[in-house]
């Protein structure tokens, strides 16, 4: 079954500590997932994709077929990271599935 | 130029009515997909148009629920005899294409329907 699991509904942590932020997937195919994160009042919007191998706001993440993970991590967090994180997994092309997002706190 | 467009941004009804939710995508976004995100839960998929045609109703739940995009840009949501478990988010993105490219959408801020 095709399934995207984020496992910790709310992590709160203090200005300046790591943030891992856990995603898992099952599938069957080749996985091409992403991270889509919601500011407080803002839309849903595109954070990273894995293929792209990018760095966006300290934020990166590492596609791991071997435990079928893609965690989202920034080594020191920012007060303004705080944010719902989806994570999603793309399986044709429209279809995205999503997990049920993590609400990230930065505490002071 | 703007972004996803929806109203309302909220509409509460009673049980039994009908109801229509608008999005206006991003001009010149030929894919235009509507998600709906109950409390505590990712988005749904309910349906994908691509132009004019509903490429992929799959997701709509029943038969109460349906889509239309007829010019191939602003799409209406319509749900019928609405019932209380149909209250959450209703959201439409659009994106140029579909996502083989980029696999990036674009949301619109959603209309939250609360049926009573």
């Amino acid at each position: 079954a095709q399934r995207v699991t984020q496992p910790e509904k709310l992590l709160s942590v203090f200005k300046g500590a790591p943030v891992e932020l856990k995603c898992n997937y099952s599938y069957s195919g080749s996985p091409e997932l992403f991270w889509y994160v919601q500011y407080s009042r803002q839309r849903l919007q595109l954070l990273l994709r894995h293929i792209s191998r990018e760095s966006i706001k300290g934020f990166t993440a590492d596609l791991n077929k071997g435990e079928t993970s893609f965690h989202l991590k920034k080594p020191f967090a920012q007060e303004e990271d705080s944010a719902m994180y989806y994570c999603a997994l793309r399986i044709s092309n429209y279809q995205l599935i999503w997990g049920a997002g993590t609400k990230l706190i930065i505490k002071p | 130029g703007a972004g996803v467009s929806q109203t309302p941004s909220n509409k509460v009804t009673e049980k039994g009515k009908y109801v229509e939710l608008r999005c206006d995508p991003i001009s010149g976004h030929t894919a235009l997909y509507w998600y709906r995100q109950s409390l505590g839960q990712g988005p749904e998929f309910l349906i994908y148009f691509q132009g004019t045609g509903a490429a992929d109703d799959s997701g709509l739940p029943n038969d109460r629920f349906f889509a239309v995009r007829p010019e191939g840009s602003v799409s209406t949501l319509k749900i019928q005899r609405t019932e209380r478990g149909d209250s959450a988010v209703y959201l439409c993105a659009s994106s140029p294409l579909g996502l083989q490219n980029t696999g990036e959408l674009f949301f619109g801020e959603g209309s939250r329907l609360t049926v009573l």
